[in-house]
């Protein structure tokens, strides 16, 4: 079974500028949620996609968003890039069987990761 | 909002040495506990998750961790290290709720570098 991919894997982008990051989860795994790396901050939970719709969001301006799509592809964009925006930017996938119920959580399986440059 | 606590940046060991990283998580409600490792090049990968009953949890490749409630910690365990085990090793918190929550707050990460 494939595992989940990002594209692309590297970006090299100037200040000001806009990006699109785009993840294609396990097949069958319905939910995304996406991470920033850097050495500073260490790994940050940005958002979480589920059938679609975004069930949590972490700390981020918003500036970081994201969508789902029907097949549960998904991707993040970055507007008005700053220096401090450079990292890797990881995705993680899951069946999420358990929905909305406590007690049951599936495994989330991360992807190589998408190294961002801003300039 | 939760955090997570590791208390060692860079470990340095000798193969056969014994390994025991540390982990405390700050939430005041129910959680489910992980650690995950990304060795040199490759994806962080899953190496053992606590949600409930016994305590002390196995992972592979030789790994176990303990969850002690009452102090909060988490930590990771080896009892003999190979140089394949170099890797950096983070350990990750999510509420366990009715939300089904999938977010996981992450330490810092821990270097393990062996020592052939």
């Amino acid at each position: 079974k494939a595992g989940v991919t990002q594209t692309p894997r590297y970006l090299i982008k100037t200040r000001g500028q806009q990006v699109t990051l785009s993840c294609s989860p396990i097949s069958g795994h319905r939910s995304v949620s996406w991470y920033q790396q850097t050495p500073g901050q260490g790994l940050q939970f940005l958002f979480e996609y589920f059938s679609e719709t975004q069930r949590n969001k972490g700390n981020f301006p918003g500036r970081f968003s994201g969508r789902q799509f029907s097949n549960s592809r998904s991707e993040m964009n970055v507007s008005t890039l700053e220096l401090g925006d450079s990292a890797l930017y990881l995705c993680a996938s899951s069946l999420r069987t358990g929905g909305h119920r406590a007690g049951v959580y599936n495994e989330q399986f991360f992807g190589p990761g998408t190294r961002l440059t801003v300039l | 909002a939760q955090s997570v606590s590791q208390h060692n940046h860079h470990v340095i060991l000798s193969e056969a040495a014994s390994l025991e990283l540390g982990c405390n998580y700050s939430y005041g409600g129910t959680v489910n506990l992980f650690w995950y490792v990304q060795y040199p090049g490759q994806h962080l990968q899953l190496l053992l998750k606590y949600f409930s009953g016994d305590p002390l949890v196995k992972g592979i490749k030789g790994f176990e961790a303990e969850f002690i409630k009452s102090k909060f910690s988490f930590n990771l365990r080896k009892p003999s290290v190979q140089w394949s085990d170099t890797a950096e090793y983070f350990c990750a918190v999510s509420p366990y709720s009715g939300a089904g929550s999938y977010q996981l707050t992450f330490g810092k990460g821990t270097k393990l570098s062996v020592i052939p």
